[in-house]
């Protein structure tokens, strides 16, 4: 099974909400990722997470705030985001980081308002 | 550098004809690995296929092959017989590093028209 899934599917937010994207995967990965795709855009990364622990952060804004709480689970805390940060967010997870393979999850399809 | 260039914006084919989708990249790293993934208008990327750099043999799988070729620094894609359901945006991509972080092309749009 090489199932990862993420909740929501969309969410609208405004600028002064707080929400947390959900990301899950039961293939025994130890790696996780978060991107933010924009429309017509390959993925960019945000953050990586290797055994748990923060393994890289693409200088992404304060205003994003990813948690690992266990090697299964991976959350994107959103907070006083701005317009500009409508996009789909997909977690991805991979055996380890280096030279695996990613498995994507649908994504959540985020608008800021 | 690492780069993956990914030269085709769109591409537009009618059912049943073959189609090349082309991949050229940039690394100064002997060991690497290349992949293929492919994102339908539902938005999922799926993955389709790792290469590592040790190992230029060609693979088939069904109506899929890729043609890899270090001296050209390519890892081409081919679709055969094109259907319909073969229509979405395909991303080349290298891994970069020791921290697994893939770097993609900017994706090729494919039609298949019926």
């Amino acid at each position: 099974d090489t199932e990862v899934t993420q909740t929501p599917k969309h969410l609208v937010m405004g600028m002064t909400n707080k929400k947390s994207l959900k990301c899950e995967q039961h293939m025994g990965h130890r790696a996780m990722y978060w991107y933010k795709q924009k429309a017509k855009k390959p993925p960019e990364l945000m953050f990586v997470y290797s055994y748990e622990k923060l393994s890289i952060n693409e200088s992404v804004p304060s205003r994003f705030s990813p948690e690992c709480p266990n090697s299964s689970l991976l959350n994107l805390h959103l907070h006083a985001l701005q317009p500009e940060d409508s996009a789909l967010y997909l977690c991805a997870s991979s055996q380890q980081t280096r030279y695996y393979e990613q498995y994507f999850g649908p994504g959540t399809r985020l608008t800021v308002t | 550098a690492q780069k993956v260039t990914q030269a085709q914006t769109e591409i537009s084919v009618v059912e049943k004809e073959d189609v090349t989708l082309d991949c050229v990249y940039e690394t100064r790293d002997t060991t690497y690995y290349l992949f293929w993934y492919k994102q339908p208008p539902s938005g999922e990327l799926v993955f389709l296929i790792r290469r590592n750099s040790f190992d230029e043999q060609n693979e088939i799988s069904g109506r899929y092959s890729w043609n890899f070729q270090k001296s050209t620094s390519s890892f081409n894609f081919t679709i055969t017989a094109s259907q319909v359901v073969d229509s979405a945006v395909y991303f080349c991509a290298l891994s970069r590093g020791s921290q697994g972080n893939l770097i993609f092309g900017k994706g090729t749009k494919l039609s298949v028209k019926p």
